[in-house]
């Protein structure tokens, strides 16, 4: 089945802990993102990546890294988790950048303490 | 700096009824605009619109594109309660890769 997946669905964690939310697709998509989506501030990109070692800044990268280094997977760091990072975070991807439609993992719920 | 705005932010409808949901926007070099749907889980898409005037039809929802005054509109005709979502439209920009979504509008279809 194709899909986006992401790990974990939920996670609390305390000021300053590094972390890492894992997203994986296996449909040989060649750009992925980066979401987190707040009440009244709607979706809002943080980083993506055009194909492997490829990245770039989103609207809201503070805080935030990347890393592409396979195709099929574009994991997320927190290195120093701060509360404003409490958010629901999506994971998506698609063909390419042409504007085809992008799938969006499940979702992680990130609560920092 | 490219702007997303979609209107109304929230509407409540009673089943049946028809809704118009807005959604103007400014990119510089526009390519598609994609509509999405959310639920209580991540978005699904809908549409992707490319042209102006040609309306994309699913079912009771539909959409279309006006390049030239930088809208959409997405109807839904005889409403029901699984209807109610936040809806999201994203332009797609040929000058770069980053995708803008709008703040959605928040629909709930009551019985």
């Amino acid at each position: 089945e194709a899909q986006v997946t992401q790990n974990p669905r939920y996670l609390i964690t305390v000021t300053g802990k590094k972390l890492t939310v894992t997203c994986s697709q296996n449909m040989n998509h060649e750009y992925m993102s980066w979401y987190r989506q707040d009440p009244g501030l709607g979706l809002r990109q943080i980083y993506y990546s055009m194909n492997v070692e490829v990245t770039d800044k989103g609207d809201v990268p503070e805080g935030y890294k990347v890393s592409r280094k396979e195709k099929r997977n574009f994991p997320l760091i927190l290195e120093s988790p701060s509360p404003n990072q409490t958010s629901l975070y999506f994971c998506a991807s698609s063909l390419d950048t042409s504007g085809y439609e992008q799938y969006f993992g499940p979702g992680t719920r990130l609560t920092v303490t | 700096e490219d702007k997303v705005v979609q209107s109304p932010l929230s509407l409540v409808v009673h089943e049946g009824d028809t809704v118009t949901l807005n959604c103007s926007y400014e990119v510089t070099n526009f390519r598609s605009l994609l509509w999405y749907k959310q639920e209580k889980k991540a978005p699904t898409f809908l549409f992707m619109l490319t042209s102006s005037g040609i309306e994309k039809k699913s079912g009771r929802l539909s959409s279309i594109l006006d390049k030239k005054e930088l809208f959409s509109i997405l109807n839904i005709t005889a409403t029901q309660t699984g209807d109610s979502a936040i809806y999201l439209c994203a332009p797609n920009s040929n000058s770069g890769y980053a995708l803008n979504f709008g703040k959605g509008t928040s629909l709930l279809v009551t019985p």
